[in-house]
């Protein structure tokens, strides 16, 4: 199983608002409402942004907010702030009964 | 609060074994599908595998098929990944995370395996 695509790096203004993209194919993004995003600090375990395609746990701010159109899924984080930077992981079910994560998506602010 | 605790990670040579274990608490572990994904320092997310709440039902990664062996006891509320014939390349930081409706959700701080002659 390939890893999703992602965009190696997505950089943006504070206040700006940034989008990452996370390919896939018919039998993992776009056959399944199971997309979820994940930020990573710096040495620390990964933490849920997003599930089931665009539903934010409690407690993840509303700027963070996910969309899927066909085999591509998005993330938006809108009035981007520095603690956002961080890395971005995308991860799909897939029709093997597994998952795949994306190759992950370096967040910079400016 | 939800908490994951890893262990049993180490120094092993290529071709050996090693079992790490995941400590749960603060949910009803026995309700929860649970998965293990690893990490190279400084590299990507890969899924591991993953196990349904009785433990009869359990799914790999192509990469890891027939050399691990995900298990669990609920009873100890505690998840485990046995590694058997271990390459240079599995060396990495596992991470144990528990299932919210087919989504992962919560992960431990991970372990790591360091395989090396």
């Amino acid at each position: 199983q390939s890893a999703l695509t992602q965009p190696a790096s997505v950089s943006g203004s504070p206040g700006q608002s940034i989008a990452i993209s996370c390919t896939g194919t018919s039998s993992d993004v776009g056959g399944y409402i199971y997309v979820s995003w994940y930020q990573q600090h710096p040495g620390k375990a990964p933490k849920l942004m997003i599930y089931d395609v665009n539903k934010r746990p409690s407690g993840v701010s509303d700027r963070f907010s996910g969309s899927k159109s066909g085999n591509t899924a998005s993330l938006t984080i809108s009035g981007l702030q520095a603690e956002d930077e961080a890395d971005y992981y995308c991860c799909s079910y897939t029709s093997s009964s597994t998952y795949v994560f994306g190759a992950g998506t370096k967040v910079t602010v400016l | 609060e939800v908490r994951l605790v890893e262990s049993g990670g180490g120094l092993v040579q290529p071709g050996g074994s090693l079992r790490l274990s995941c400590a749960a608490s603060g949910f009803t572990f026995s309700s929860y599908w649970m998965h293990w994904v690893r990490q190279v320092p400084g590299k990507g997310l890969v899924w591991v595998s993953r196990i349904n709440p009785d433990g009869s039902y359990t799914s790999y990664a192509d990469a890891e098929k027939g050399r691990f062996t995900i298990s669990r006891d609920n009873t100890k509320s505690t998840l485990y990944l046995q590694m058997n014939s271990l390459r240079v390349e599995d060396t990495a930081i596992y991470y144990c995370a528990k299932d919210f409706t087919g989504d992962v959700d919560q992960w431990g701080q991970g372990t790591l395996v360091t395989v090396s002659s």
